[in-house]
């Protein structure tokens, strides 16, 4: 397993404004997610963090709107760019270390926009 | 494409009744099948996993076996707790390396 920290754990933010969520494991891992769970929604996977180089997105996900970066395998930010109330809802990094076996979460972080 | 299909909640049940979560797959090969818990206000956390057709998944009391003549993984515990109260997803991660998670389903334990 690992163990992931995730920060902030919640905000409340305007919008119009953005939000970086930071995503740290305690060892190194192959492969970081990020996912969005909507209100009482599953989770949906918005890219795939790559070690030095760009993130492979989902469909119905873009670079502007969700910047990513992995400066190593350690570490991964998430920013939230340009909020409007709909993009309130917990994001949560994941990792694994080998592709196509279990991935483990952290925490999530709870934004709110208003 | 892959997906997975759960049955829908919310499931309410007594303490020390049975539980069973319908879960059905649709991938092709041979997919690595999960479930996940996800706690009042916390993250997802892997309860159980089977990795190739016939195994048996278990943890905490919670059992699932990987059944791919009915492409099913079903979720089952013979006597749940008020502290068993949280959502459930099944998952599944296929050829694309990538989890495909089910709609997830509420399980509401009451004393």
């Amino acid at each position: 397993s690992a163990v992931i920290s995730q920060k902030p754990s919640r905000d409340i933010c305007q919008r119009g404004t953005s939000l970086t969520i930071q995503c740290q494991v305690d060892s190194q891992v192959t492969m970081m997610f990020w996912y969005r769970q909507q209100p009482g929604q599953s989770l949906t996977l918005i890219a795939t963090a790559n070690q030095g180089s760009e993130a492979t997105y989902e469909s119905g996900f873009v670079i502007d709107k969700f910047p990513i970066s992995r400066p190593n395998l350690t570490f991964s930010t998430l920013t939230v760019s340009n909020m409007s109330p709909e993009d309130s809802s917990i994001y949560l990094c994941s990792v694994s270390r080998i592709a196509g076996y279990e991935q483990y979460f952290g925490p999530g972080t709870r934004l709110t926009v208003t | 494409g892959d997906s997975v299909t759960q049955m829908e909640g919310p499931v309410t049940l007594s303490e020390e009744a049975c539980l069973t979560i319908n879960c059905t797959y649709t991938a092709t090969g041979y997919p690595s099948l999960f479930w996940y818990v996800q706690y009042p206000g916390e993250g997802l956390q892997l309860l159980l996993k089977a990795t190739k057709a016939d195994d048996k998944g278990s943890n905490k009391g919670f059992e699932a076996t990987y059944r791919k003549e009915t492409t099913s993984f079903h979720l089952e515990k013979g006597s749940v707790q008020v502290s068993d109260s949280a959502v459930y997803f099944c998952a599944l991660n296929g050829n694309t390396g990538k989890l495909i998670f089910g709609q997830g389903t509420t399980l509401q334990v009451k004393p």
